[in-house]
């Protein structure tokens, strides 16, 4: 069962647009991270957020943690065809060592 | 040392029968875990090792699997009697005990 839903599921833009990807929860993480997968490889890790309201800038990604801890966003500025992949929030609960994924958004960006 | 690394990158099998994968982790990472994940979602914990020991599994670990990680290296998965709905990716990935979780490129499964 996935705790953490993501949303949009899919999303097709044009180079150069703006994007916001949205992870949401019923519970509270000690952290959340944001990997980027594509086809026939594995998650590769973007961004760790730990405290609420947290705010980390990865050149046109800006990624924030929600001040409960239960929801983050991903957004990405100016986007291009390089940043086409699924992207996946992972959250891990307090006293567990496990991550738990998100459901995805997959971003097509065209040229 | 560069990386996950597992091993079949992609198997086809027939229903029934058994399959294994094997996946060695980074050097020195002491945990080492094993995700599913069908196409289109996100991956599916199943089970992690710190060492040697396999300290969870989820309840999407039927009888049918079982891991191993008998000298806190490597580790293999192996699927028994393999059904259709056990097609998808597994994924492997190692850390140190508080660290950054890397992935392998996965075992790409296929039950016909």
């Amino acid at each position: 069962t996935q705790l953490l839903e993501q949303s949009p599921q899919f999303l097709s833009i044009q180079e150069g647009e703006n994007l916001t990807v949205y992870c949401n929860s019923s519970s509270v993480f000690s952290s959340l991270q944001w990997y980027r997968q594509e086809p026939g490889e594995g998650p590769v890790l973007l961004v760790t957020v730990v405290t609420g309201g947290e705010v980390k800038k990865l050149k046109r990604l800006t990624f924030q943690f929600g001040d409960a801890r239960k929801d983050s966003s991903l957004h990405i500025t100016a986007a291009q065809p390089g940043d086409t992949g699924l992207y996946l929030c992972a959250g891990d609960f307090y006293n567990t060592d496990k991550l738990i994924f998100g459901t995805g958004t997959r971003l097509q960006v065209f040229p | 040392d560069t990386g996950v690394s597992q091993n079949p990158r992609h198997k086809i099998t027939k229903r029934g029968q058994n399959v294994t994968f094997r996946c060695d982790p980074i050097s020195e990472h002491n945990r080492l875990y094993w995700y599913r994940q069908t196409l289109g979602q996100g991956p599916e914990f199943l089970t992690y090792f710190q060492n040697e020991a396999q300290l969870e599994k989820s309840r999407l670990l039927s009888d049918r699997f079982s891991a191993e990680r008998p000298k806190g290296s490597f580790s293999t998965l192996e699927i028994q009697r393999t059904e259709q709905g056990d097609s998808a990716m597994y994924l492997c990935a190692s850390s140190l005990s508080t660290g950054e979780m890397f992935f392998g490129s996965g075992t790409q499964l296929s039950v016909l």
